[in-house]
């Protein structure tokens, strides 16, 4: 069963590159990485979603090694408006699992 | 195109009630998964069900349960309520399904006196 772990917390300032790890040891053949983002009193908000190697959107960068067993979500110029938690998720509906991190409340100051 | 909705948003119960959630999901998405957010557990995937049919579960006791109606819509259950079942329940669609990307709703909170 695959464990996420991820920082507590992290601080950073406005326009700098943020990159947040996730940890996740027993990840099983099938399962996706996937991140989130919640602000308070809302549900979580996709951010994006990987199997291996890099993947990029328009707000974000997945980064994930070869042996799959961490990754690492890489938030470019931050700005006050991403001070949030962010939540690492591994899982797939063929081990039936599904499990999230502790999530990570990342704070942008000024 | 509206979002996910869940009602009621807040609910205030005593232990050994039940309790029904119901949620809305985006038009056309034929996967609804619930979550449980509690301080101390964090976010937890309870089940998700996909045209009707429970497709994954998570590890709760039976007393969660859950259906989806023919119209996408799903409602959860949880019966003799305990304290520790405080909680923001979250309801997710999705188009292809549990674990591709997920539409949260603002979620349900439930108080358990």
């Amino acid at each position: 069963l695959a464990k996420t772990t991820q920082p507590i917390s992290m601080d950073s300032y406005e326009g700098q590159e943020v990159n947040i790890t996730c940890s996740h040891n027993n990840i099983a053949t099938n399962d996706y990485i996937t991140w989130y983002q919640q602000f308070p009193s809302q549900g979580p908000r996709f951010i994006i979603q990987g199997y291996k190697t890099k993947v990029t959107n328009e707000v974000a960068s997945l980064f994930i090694p070869a042996d799959r067993k961490s990754s690492t979500l890489s938030l470019p110029r931050v700005s006050l408006s991403d001070t949030a938690v962010y939540y690492c998720l591994v899982g797939s509906s063929n081990t039936g699992k599904l499990i999230f991190g502790q999530g990570t409340t990342l704070q942008v100051k000024p | 195109k509206a979002g996910v909705t869940q009602t009621p948003r807040y609910l205030i119960k005593t232990r050994g009630q039940q309790v029904t959630l119901s949620c809305s999901p985006i038009s056309g998405h034929r996967s609804v998964s619930w979550y449980q957010q509690t301080p101390g557990q964090g976010l937890q995937f309870l089940f998700e069900y996909f045209s009707e049919t429970q497709r994954n579960k998570g590890n709760f006791p039976g007393r969660f349960s859950g259906r989806q109606f023919s119209n996408s819509r799903s409602e959860m259950n949880v019966s003799t309520l305990e304290l520790g079942d405080s909680a923001l329940y979250l309801c997710a669609s999705s188009l292809e399904g549990w674990p591709y990307e997920q539409y949260f709703g603002p979620g349900t909170r439930l108080t358990v006196t």
